[in-house]
């Protein structure tokens, strides 16, 4: 069955300690993104990939860190750094980084307790 | 910098009526794509609808179509029949295709549609 899994589907996170949001997607893209939504707001761009050991940030990528190290694989880091962490966390992929559409994940809800 | 504007954060409309949700956006491009997703009480983002702007005619997709004025800059979703089903926030989104950084969405705040039964 292809498709976009995130994992877990709630964190939660002690003040001061890095946590790991997991993407997998196995529908052969080579595109994938990472979103953070906040209550009343739209989606808003953290990082995004290309391709394979390629990474770019997005409009809001302080306390955040990726690695792409594999074409299914995009894992998003959010470090000490980040001030407000508790958001909803969607992972996205498309088939290429040109005008294809996205498609994405159901998502991953972090609470810093 | 595109923006996308979605004026109305609430509407609901009565199942099996019609229910038009609004959005702008700003940009001073001519060759870009629309969309609308939707995101039900499960959070999953989901496409209802895409519009290349290079076309002309209205894109439409089962019970959900658009009217594209790109004039105007608005890109109405309307939904016909509405069904329970269709409860949720939607969204409207704007993508410029970027040769070399890749292609980005824009996405505006929302509106949360309930369809009453």
């Amino acid at each position: 069955d292809g498709g976009i899994t995130q994992s877990p589907k709630y964190l939660f996170r002690k003040e001061g300690q890095n946590v790991t949001l997991s993407c997998e997607q196995n529908l052969n893209h080579d595109a994938m993104y990472w979103y953070r939504q906040d209550p009343g707001q739209g989606l808003r761009l953290i990082y995004y990939s290309q391709i394979v050991n390629d990474f770019q940030k997005g409009d809001i990528a302080e306390g955040y860190s990726v690695s792409r190290e594999k074409k299914e694989s995009f894992p998003l880091t959010v470090t000490s750094a980040q001030k407000n962490p508790t958001a909803f966390y969607l992972c996205a992929s498309s088939i290429d980084a040109g005008i294809s559409t996205q498609y994405f994940g159901p998502g991953t809800r972090l609470t810093v307790l | 910098a595109q923006t996308v504007t979605q004026s109305q954060p609430e509407m609901s409309v009565q199942e099996a009526e019609t229910v038009t949700l609004s959005c702008t956006y700003d940009t001073s491009e001519n060759n870009y794509y629309l969309f609308w997703y939707k995101q039900p009480p499960s959070r999953q983002m989901i496409l209802v609808i895409r519009q290349e702007a290079y076309k002309q005619q209205n894109a439409t997709e089962n019970r959900f179509s658009v009217n594209f004025q790109k004039a105007a800059k608005s890109f109405s979703l309307k939904i016909s029949d509405s069904q329970l089903g269709d409860t949720a926030m939607y969204f409207c989104a704007f993508m410029k295709p970027r040769e070399t950084s890749g292609s980005r969405l824009t996405f505006g705040e929302g509106t949360q549609l309930t369809v009453n039964p």
